[in-house]
């Protein structure tokens, strides 16, 4: 069975890090592009970044570009997205997800986990 | 960026009724569009891929069609179950975007 779990999410101050996690299984993630879209509170979703198979390749959202950055481990199968320079506007619910084959639609996703940024 | 618009934004139906929400793009997307079913709290469902390919253990009641820049989304027999958000997702070009969501309620 194909799982992604997140964690890492909290409540952060304006201009803070935090990084996120996501662990794979039930499928090899090394052959899969992944990545992760956001929903604010009460809104819709957003993709913000995705990375290739061997993380190689990297793709994001210019609103969190220079700010954001995704990698892999595919020995741990697992995701990361590092979040530095936090904004108010970055509050929302993190998902994961993989890209069904060669095409970055989301076929399985995670539960989410909720980033807060307040002071 | 592909700016992707959905209409309506809120449909109110009753079980039985058929359900259609409309998809466009601001530009070409081939076929490459998704649409996912959301409920509250919860992720996101994908339905369908390249506009019209139901994915496995989607109920036979969606379908989904259309091409370039308009699509379409029909639940032919509202249930219980499809009252939720729906949203379509463009994977032509990045950034990748969504549509703003259709909400699906109880007449």
């Amino acid at each position: 069975e194909v799982q992604l779990v997140e964690s890492g999410g909290g409540l952060v101050q304006p201009g803070g890090s935090l990084r996120l996690a996501c662990a794979a299984s039930g499928f090899t993630s090394s052959s899969y592009w992944m990545t992760w879209v956001r929903q604010a509170p009460g809104k819709g979703l957003e993709w913000v970044a995705n990375i290739k198979r061997d993380g190689s390749e990297k793709n994001y959202v210019d609103s969190v570009k220079g700010r954001f950055t995704m990698s892999r481990d595919n020995a741990k199968n697992s995701l990361y997205l590092q979040m530095s320079s936090l904004r108010a506007e970055d509050t929302a619910v993190y998902y994961c997800a993989r890209c069904a084959g060669n095409s970055c639609y989301f076929d399985y996703w995670g539960q989410g986990t909720l980033v807060t940024v307040s002071s | 960026d592909i700016q992707m618009t959905q209409s309506p934004s809120t449909l109110s139906a009753s079980v039985g009724d058929r359900v259609t929400i409309t998809c466009r793009a601001s530009q070409s997307l081939s076929s490459r569009l998704a649409w996912y079913q959301q409920t509250p709290g919860k992720a996101p469902k994908l339905l369908i891929s390249e506009a019209s390919t139901l994915q496995s253990g989607v109920p036979s009641r969606f379908s989904g069609s259309g091409s370039g820049t308009e699509f379409t989304l029909t639940i032919s027999s509202l249930q219980p179950d499809d009252f939720a958000t729906y949203y379509c997702q463009q994977y032509t070009r990045y950034p990748y975007t969504f549509g703003p969501g259709t909400k699906v309620d109880v007449k």
